[in-house]
């Protein structure tokens, strides 16, 4: 099947600063890449779609300007968590989907975020 | 509005055949699928119908019925492995996945 990967795996930062997360289709053209967040024991929770050179659109109640999304390419998106706070801390994985809108989406491995 | 039911949990044993029920209301309806997520990890791929009927895949099938809105993944042979979530998701008309809040299995010995 489709790989997606993530990177990083986990990351700690301090609060105040940003974070990049990338999320690369690698043996599929990608034209629209999901984001999503899961807190601990609850359900995953779109953030945001992307396609390939445009704008991200995102889910009611999620700040556009602290999650910046850029998807430059058919294989790469990255979400970027700006001035991060201890409750930006969750898992945040990224999902891909072919040319077709009846694919299937294939997931990232996720990336755990902790915020000191 | 848009709708996934799924149990929040539910307990099997080992060996034996459980199945998880999946009731859905979406505007149209362009398919639905089953993943698994084990804690701490992303979700993976199960099934996909869009058509009636049961799809088998080796210990794993998945039933649709698009008549009543119902879905059921059927997991035989239970292995202390499938303890994991298990995510209902379905496309609406415009091929956004709606997903469900997923059903915890346990898995006894």
């Amino acid at each position: 099947g489709a790989v997606v990967s993530q990177h990083p795996s986990w990351v700690i930062c301090k609060s105040g600063t940003s974070v990049k997360i990338e999320c690369r289709s690698l043996d599929f053209q990608a034209t629209t890449m999901f984001w999503y967040r899961q807190f601990p024991k609850q359900s995953l929770m779109l953030m945001a779609t992307s396609n390939e050179g445009s704008k991200a659109t995102y889910e009611q109640g999620v700040e556009k300007d602290k999650f910046l999304i850029n998807h430059a390419s058919l294989t790469l998106s990255t979400l970027t968590v700006t001035s991060a706070h201890p409750e930006d801390s969750s898992f945040y994985i990224c999902s891909a989907r072919g040319l077709a809108e009846y694919n299937e989406q294939f997931f990232g491995p996720g990336t755990r975020l902790t915020v000191l | 509005g848009q709708n996934i039911d799924q149990p929040t949990e539910m307990t099997a044993t080992e060996g034996a055949i459980v199945q998880i029920n999946c009731t859905y209301q979406t505007s149209g309806f362009n398919g639905l699928f089953w993943y698994q997520q084990h804690a701490g990890e992303a979700p993976t791929f199960l099934s996909y119908n869009v058509l009636d009927g049961l799809e088998e895949k080796g210990r794993f099938s998945s039933f649709l019925s698009r008549s009543k809105g119902y879905s059921y993944l059927l997991l035989k042979e239970l292995q202390m492995k499938d303890s994991a979530s298990y995510l209902c998701a379905a496309y609406d008309s415009n091929y956004q996945l709606i997903w469900g809040a997923g059903t915890k299995l346990i898995i006894k010995p």
